[in-house]
C-alpha cells in the first residue's frame, strides 16, 4: 500500500476482554515498530520486529500483551484481560530496513483504544 | 538504555525563530530523526543527522553534535501551524539490531 494501515482506527471495549490490533507496513519494510501513546504523552517503545523476528521486546509492559509479524509483512498486536490503564492509542511504524543509517520510520494512523 | 531529554514546551510569536534542543545518552548510536505531530495526528518525519553538523531543509534546520550527545531542531519564519509536538528520536545500533526510541517531545505553541 501507499501507507502504513492500521486497523481498526477506533476500538472501545470492555475490561478484561481481549483486543486484536492490526498493522499493515508498507510494502517492502523490513523494520517494524509498535508504540503506545497516552494522552498528552511521548511514544512509548513497545516492540520491534526485523522481518518476522522480535529481538526487542523489552517495551512490552505485561505479559498480557503479544505481538507477531508473518511473512514478514502484517503484524497483530494482541493485549488479553484488557485493563483501563490499556487505554492510549497504539501507533505502528515501519522503515525499509533497520540496520541502514538513513531510514525513517513511517507512520500509520493508529488505533484508539478505550477500555470501559 | 536509551535516555533522552527534551523540553516540554515552548512558546513563540509567529515570524520568530525558535530552537529546541534534545539531549540523549545512548549504549550505540546510529542517527537521530525529529518528528513532528499535530494533535490527533501521525508523527511525520523532518529530519535525521548522523554526522556532526547543521542539516538544512527549508524553514527547518537540524543540528548535531555526537561527542556531546546534543541535537537541536531550530524554525525559522514561525507560522501559525507550526504549533505542534516535536520528538527527538534516537536510533540505538546494538547487538546487530536498531531499535528506535523517542523522548517524551516538546509542545510548540505559536501565538499571532
Amino acid at each position: 500500500g501507499a501507507g502504513v494501515s492500521q486497523s481498526p482506527s477506533n476500538k472501545v471495549t470492555e475490561k478484561g476482554k481481549d483486543v486484536e490490533l492490526r498493522c499493515d507496513p508498507i510494502s517492502g519494510h523490513t523494520a517494524l515498530y509498535w508504540y503506545r501513546q497516552s494522552l498528552g504523552q511521548g511514544l512509548e517503545f513497545l516492540i520491534y520486529f526485523q522481518g518476522n523476528s522480535a529481538p526487542d521486546k523489552s517495551g512490552l509492559p505485561s505479559d498480557r500483551f503479544s505481538a507477531e509479524r508473518t511473512g514478514g509483512s502484517v503484524s497483530t498486536l494482541t493485549i488479553q484481560r484488557t485493563q483501563q490503564e490499556d487505554s492510549a492509542v497504539y501507533l505502528c511504524a515501519s522503515s525499509p530496513d533497520a540496520g541502514s543509517m538513513n531510514t525513517e520510520a513511517f507512520f500509520g494512523q493508529g488505533t484508539r483504544l478505550t477500555v470501559v | 538504555g536509551q535516555n533522552i531529554d527534551q523540553p516540554t514546551e515552548m512558546t513563540a510569536t509567529e515570524g520568530a525563530i525558535v530552537q529546541i534542543n534534545c539531549t540523549y545518552q545512548t549504549s550505540g548510536f546510529n542517527g537521530l530523526f525529529w518528528y513532528q505531530q499535530h494533535a490527533g495526528e501521525a508523527p511525520t518525519f523532518l529530519s535525521y543527522n548522523v554526522l556532526d553538523g547543521l542539516e538544512e531543509k527549508g524553514r527547518f534546520s537540524s543540528f548535531l553534535s555526537r561527542s556531546k550527545g546534543y541535537s537541536y531542531l531550530l524554525l525559522k519564519e514561525l507560522q501559525m501551524k507550526d504549533s505542534a509536538s516535536y520528538l527527538c528520536a534516537v536510533r540505538d545500533q546494538d547487538s546487530g539490531y536498531s531499535t528506535l526510541t523517542f523522548g517524551k517531545g516538546t509542545m510548540l505553541l505559536v501565538s499571532p
